[in-house]
C-alpha cells in the first residue's frame, strides 16, 4: 500500500533539474508532495486532483497520471533553499482517507 | 495563524513510564492526523480523526497506544507503557477537508 518512490537520492549541482516519481498498485483519487527539510517538520508543496493534471509551485511542478497511476514531482533550475527529502502521499479515497507516504527521495543541491 | 501546536517538542522517558503528547490543530481544520517517523519506517500514520470523530486507527502499532480528541482545539496521543522502540518523532497534522496537511513542529520522544 505504500507508494515506490524513485530516486532513492540524488545529488545536483545548481541550475540543474531534478525528477522524482511515485507510483502506486492502487488507484489513486489524488496525490499530495511534500518536503522536509533536515530536523524540520514536512511542509506541503502541491496536491493533484485530476488525472493528467499539472500543477506548479515556483519552479517546482508536478504531474499525474491517474491511468498509470503515477506521479511526478519536476525541480526546474534547482535552488539550493530545494536540498530536502520529498515525500509523495496518495489518497486513494475520494475524502480524506489519510495519507500513507513514500520513503522518501534524499535531494542535495550541492553549490 | 499559529499554525499546528505539539507540546512538549522533546521528551525523554523511561521504559515503563506513561507518555502524553499532545496537539493543537488549526482553527477551522476538520481533519487531524497523528505520525511517527523513524529512520527505518520512514512516515507512518497512527490514526486520524474527521470532526473529532476517530475514522482509521488501523496504524497504531499496540493496544499501549491510544488517541483521543475531546474537542475541534485539542486531541492527544498516549503511549502507556512507554518501551526503547517507541522512540520517534511524533508529527501531529491538520487539514481542512483532506487537503493540503500542515504539519506540527514534531515531538522527539526518547525511551530509555
Amino acid at each position: 500500500q505504500q507508494p515506490v518512490q524513485s530516486p532513492q537520492a540524488v545529488i545536483l549541482r545548481e541550475g540543474e533539474d531534478a525528477v522524482i516519481n511515485c507510483s502506486s498498485s492502487k488507484a489513486l483519487y489524488s496525490v499530495h508532495w511534500y518536503r522536509q527539510k533536515h530536523g524540520e517538520a514536512p511542509v506541503f508543496l502541491m496536491i493533484l486532483l485530476k488525472g493528467g493534471e499539472q500543477k506548479g509551485h515556483d519552479k517546482i511542478s508536478a504531474s499525474f497520471n491517474e491511468k498509470k497511476q503515477q506521479s511526478s514531482l519536476y525541480l526546474t533550475a534547482s535552488q539550493l533553499s530545494y536540498s530536502g527529502t520529498y515525500f509523495c502521499g496518495p489518497a486513494l479515497g475520494g475524502g480524506a482517507d489519510g495519507l500513507t507516504f513514500g520513503k522518501g527521495t534524499h535531494l542535495i543541491i550541492q553549490p | 495563524d499559529a499554525g499546528v501546536i505539539q507540546s512538549p517538542r522533546h521528551e525523554v522517558t523511561e521504559m515503563g513510564q506513561e507518555v502524553t503528547l499532545r496537539c493543537k490543530p488549526i482553527s477551522g481544520h476538520d481533519y487531524l492526523f497523528w505520525y511517527r517517523q523513524t529512520m527505518m519506517r520512514g512516515l507512518e500514520l497512527l490514526i486520524y480523526f474527521n470532526n473529532n470523530v476517530p475514522i482509521d486507527d488501523s496504524g497504531m502499532p499496540e493496544d499501549r497506544f491510544s488517541a483521543k480528541m475531546p474537542n475541534a482545539s485539542f486531541s492527544t496521543l498516549k503511549i502507556q507503557p512507554s518501551e526503547p522502540r517507541d522512540s520517534a518523532v511524533y508529527f501531529c497534522a491538520s487539514s481542512r477537508s483532506g487537503y493540503g496537511y500542515t504539519f506540527g513542529s514534531g515531538t522527539r520522544l526518547t525511551v530509555v
